[in-house]
């Protein structure tokens, strides 16, 4: 069984950095054909993809957010950490991580974390 | 890019079988067999369910199938049970090099 384990804070106020952190001891990010993505979703609404990094250091991003995400990796702490700026209210969401491998024929997420609720408010 | 289009919800019967339709355009589900299928029960993180439009990932029951029609994918599930009881999201790879997810779908068995 593979578990991923999200952390960061629980409430930001607007304008500020949201900092997540990604963390599992179940695989190794530097294993070839394994990324992590983070997903987030408002309370009582649908997932938004946002952003995935994969082995290779190769990144992808939600067009509609590219310019405020910034994902990296640390395969010294086998962590994904992901960074919004400029955080709005509307950001309010659990935020998931979920690992990303090769099924088939692409790439999907099989195991995910709990979520962690961000909450944003002054 | 675009979220896809799914019904907003659906109901059965112990017993039946549903379908859930996903929406999408020639840029993501019209144009690539990259569609899967996420089940997340209230409070609790996705489950994968459906890969490659049709496939299931080991342990997945079989009573869950994934088609795909031009623009659009569905999910069907047969024998429908209580468990099935949960909200579910297409996503599908995009011709952006992304994913997009679904809009999500509220499975009610009455």
């Amino acid at each position: 069984q593979i578990t991923l384990k999200e952390s960061g804070p629980t409430l930001v106020k607007p304008t500020q950095t949201l900092t997540l952190t990604c963390t599992s001891a179940d695989f190794s990010l530097s294993t070839s054909g394994v990324g992590v993505g983070w997903i987030r979703q408002p309370p009582g609404m649908a997932l938004e993809w946002l952003a995935l990094i994969y082995w290779d250091d190769d990144k992808r991003y939600s067009p509609s957010l590219k310019s405020r995400l910034t994902i990296t990796k640390d395969t010294s702490k086998n962590r994904v950490v992901l960074t919004l700026t400029n955080m709005d209210p509307l950001d309010t969401a659990t935020y998931y991580c979920a690992r990303n491998i090769y099924l088939g024929s692409n790439w999907y997420f099989d195991y995910w974390g709990q979520g962690t609720l961000v909450t944003v408010s002054s | 890019q675009s979220a896809l289009t799914q019904p907003a919800s659906v109901s059965g019967s112990p017993g039946q079988s549903i379908t859930i339709s996903c929406t999408g355009t020639s840029s993501d589900v019209g144009g690539y067999k990259y569609v899967s299928w996420y089940q997340q029960h209230s409070g609790k993180a996705p489950k994968l369910m459906i890969y490659d439009v049709i496939n299931r990932p080991s342990g997945v029951s079989n009573r869950f199938s994934g088609s795909k029609s031009g623009n659009t994918a569905s999910l069907t599930i047969s024998g429908l049970q209580a468990e099935d009881e949960a909200d579910y999201y297409c996503s599908s790879y995009t011709s952006s090099s992304i994913w997009v997810f679904g809009g999500g779908t509220k499975l009610t068995v009455l």
